[in-house]
């Protein structure tokens, strides 16, 4: 089992749709957890980060914690074709000092 | 700020040869990671460095080294270059280890012939 787990798609949604990204992680000691974008060619840009159960928002994105199930997830509100990238979920345990990368889901946004 | 930097940015070298690069993190910021990055297998974790020490390192040969200086600048060295070895080679610098978020440099590509 991986560690860190995404469906790598690619997910397709028309423009101004709800895309949602959904990860699972193996160690129940996370305690930290990311989402990345990363455009081709580029190197990947933190969209949001979350640490407590629930929901958190910031603009048109959306991150979702649920530590009982081991499940994060990421809702991109209003769909943009900008938005077309690969979205890179990311868990942190402190106690081993490392970050753990999910292979990423492809994001395609139709205009 | 500055944010992180990476130098080169490319690289090309054969099999056998060695290749150091660098990383250096955004200013206040004292903990490095360096991570490998290919089509078939994603972003894989290579090693961590904290105040010059490194507190982690991931599942890759020894042919694959780092140090971290006291300005927190870091370097990663690949002895001995394989066709494998060809990939994008990225630096995420963070405040501390632990929850704080990283932030990811240009990256490196290197590759081998």
């Amino acid at each position: 089992q991986k560690e860190v787990e995404q469906n790598s798609g690619p997910l397709s949604v028309p423009e101004g749709a709800i895309a949602s990204l959904n990860c699972t992680y193996s160690d129940r000691g996370s305690q930290s957890f990311f989402w990345y974008r990363q455009y081709s060619g580029k190197s990947p840009e933190l969209i949001m980060f979350i640490y407590s159960n629930g929901d958190k928002e910031d603009g048109r994105f959306t991150a979702q914690l649920n530590k009982a199930s081991q499940y994060v997830s990421l809702l991109i509100r209003d769909s943009q074709p900008s938005d077309s990238a690969t979205y890179l979920c990311a868990v942190n345990n402190p106690g081993g000092f490392k970050t753990i990368f999910g292979a990423g889901t492809r994001l395609f946004v139709k205009a | 700020k500055a944010g992180v930097t990476q130098t080169p940015r490319y690289l090309i070298k054969t099999r056998g040869q060695q290749v150091t690069l660098s990383c250096s993190p955004i200013s206040g910021h004292r903990s490095v990671s360096w991570y490998q990055q290919t089509p078939g297998q994603g972003l894989q974790f290579l090693f961590e460095y904290f105040s010059e020490t490194q507190r982690n390192k991931g599942n890759f040969p020894g042919r694959f080294s780092g140090r971290q200086f006291s300005n927190s600048r870091s370097e990663m060295n690949v002895s001995t270059l394989e066709l494998g070895d060809s990939a994008l080679y990225l630096c995420a610098s963070s405040l501390s280890t632990g929850t704080d978020t990283q932030y990811f440099g240009p990256g490196t590509r290197l590759t081998v012939l």
